[in-house]
């Protein structure tokens, strides 16, 4: 199965920051890579699908890079109600996987 | 507006089976496949299997194969999973979603609880 690794484990930020997350495939996914945040108690929320096109309703301060392996989300000016934990997944091969994910906490 | 609704929590006994409705509606419930996804307590997010809810073709991840069974009643719109031999480390909060371009829509998770 494809293995998606994301760093770092735990981002510290103040809002208004810059987020960069990353996820790395252990093998090629083309683009079909997706981002998610979920936030305590609820369920995940997708974020950006195909590695660059962003879900409905998401706001442009979210957005995703890359192909192949290495894949970025950024998002561009911390919003309060971005302090979430932040997951990618690939849907490339069966099974589908997901990487470990990343917490973005209030610095 | 999309909507998918799931079952509410559950309590087994190891051995036992338990099965999750998702009821979906704001949709064309076949234009779509639907996964499950659990999430055990304070862990990741694990993808178990998928069902087309056009004909019904299923797929499985292989830690699941022999014991989950994915089902849908198209008269409804809605989708099952259910997960047997249930053993301590299936406790979990387990999800449904629509899986269209990444799983854009999620039901609200349900709990089982598996305990002696």
């Amino acid at each position: 199965e494809i293995v998606l690794t994301q760093s770092p484990d735990t981002l510290s930020l103040s809002p208004g920051e810059r987020a960069t997350l990353s996820c790395r495939a252990s093998q090629s996914v083309s683009n079909y890579l997706g981002w998610y945040q979920q936030k305590p108690g609820q369920a995940p929320r997708l974020l950006i699908y195909d590695a660059s096109n962003r879900a409905t309703g998401i706001p442009a301060r979210f957005s995703g890079s890359g192909s192949g392996t290495d894949f970025t989300l950024t998002i561009s000016s911390l919003e309060p109600e971005d302090f979430a934990v932040y997951y990618c997944q690939q849907r490339s091969k069966w099974p589908v996987t997901f990487g470990q994910g990343t917490k973005v906490e209030i610095k | 507006q999309v909507q998918l609704v799931q079952s509410g929590a559950e309590v087994k006994k190891p051995g036992a089976s338990v099965k999750v409705s998702c009821k979906t509606s704001g949709y064309t419930f076949s234009s779509s496949g639907i996964s499950w996804v659990r999430q055990a307590p304070g862990q990741g997010l694990e993808w178990m299997a998928w069902i087309s809810t056009y004909n019904g073709n299923t797929n499985y991840a292989q830690k699941f194969q022999g014991r989950v069974s994915l089902t849908t009643d198209t008269s409804t719109s809605t989708a099952y999973m259910e997960l047997r031999s249930l053993r301590s480390d299936d406790t979990a909060v387990y999800y449904c979603a629509r899986d269209s371009l990444g799983f854009d829509y999620w039901g609200q998770g349900t709990l089982v609880s598996v305990s002696s």
